[in-house]
């Protein structure tokens, strides 16, 4: 199975700060067809997962655009510019090109 | 607007069969390119997906649970099922089910429904 490597695994940080989370696999995303089936996700705290992000960079549907995806191959990035109270919770990436569908580990955004 | 509610009987005992019926509205699953899928997130941990089950019925399970996934639908009343034979404690988890489109995966999700494997 492809394993997703995110890091930090806990992450810090005040109110407009902006904050980046890495998401590295173990094999490269990209099918034969040339697409790149990497997805981001929110769990707030109590809540169920929430897509942000789907195909690398396209931003989800009501998702405000201070979020931000990037990457290729195996290395990929999600960037908050300039985090709120309520982008708080836990992040995770997850690939859809090999099968079975993988998540990383999470990554928890937490008030400074 | 889309929404999806899982149920289940929330507690069972080990070597039982968890029978789980995710009930959704504003989509069809018979329209092209639509598709449900059923991820698990046991307690203070990461994400698990287990199947995913496709407009055209194509269904694709998790090989980790080898033979214990079954997934099912039925789209003249909007649902999906997801059976799990020979239930265990690290079974227990809150299980969720997930709508996908043909590049948006699990774009809405349901509340989860805690289910316990317990002696």
């Amino acid at each position: 199975d492809v394993v997703l490597t995110q890091t930090p695994s806990t992450l810090s940080a005040t109110i407009g700060q902006s904050v980046s989370i890495s998401c590295r696999s173990s094999q490269s995303l990209l099918d034969s067809a040339g697409n790149t089936y990497l997805y981001w996700y929110l769990q707030r705290p109590g809540q169920s997962p929430q897509l942000l992000i789907y195909l690398v960079s396209n931003l989800g549907s009501g998702v405000p655009n201070r979020f931000s995806g990037s990457g290729s191959g195996t290395d990929f990035t999600l960037k908050i510019s300039g985090v709120e109270a309520e982008d708080l919770g836990v992040y995770y990436c997850m690939q859809a090109t090999h099968a079975p569908r993988t998540f990383g580990g999470g990554t928890k955004l937490e008030l400074k | 607007q889309v929404t999806l509610k899982e149920s289940g009987p929330g507690i069972l005992q080990p070597s039982q069969t968890l029978s789980l019926t995710c009930s959704f509205s504003g989509f069809s699953l018979s329209t092209y390119g639509m598709c449900v899928g059923w991820i698990r997130q046991s307690s203070g941990k990461g994400l698990e997906w287990l199947a995913n089950i496709w407009w055209n019925d194509d269904k694709y399970y998790n090989p980790s649970l080898k033979n214990r996934l079954t997934i099912s639908k039925d789209t003249s009343n909007n649902q999906a099922f997801l059976k799990i034979t020979n239930m265990d404690t690290a079974d227990t988890a809150t299980y969720y089910c997930a709508r996908s489109g043909v590049t948006t995966d699990f774009d809405y999700w349901g509340q989860g429904v805690m289910v316990t494997v317990s002696s």
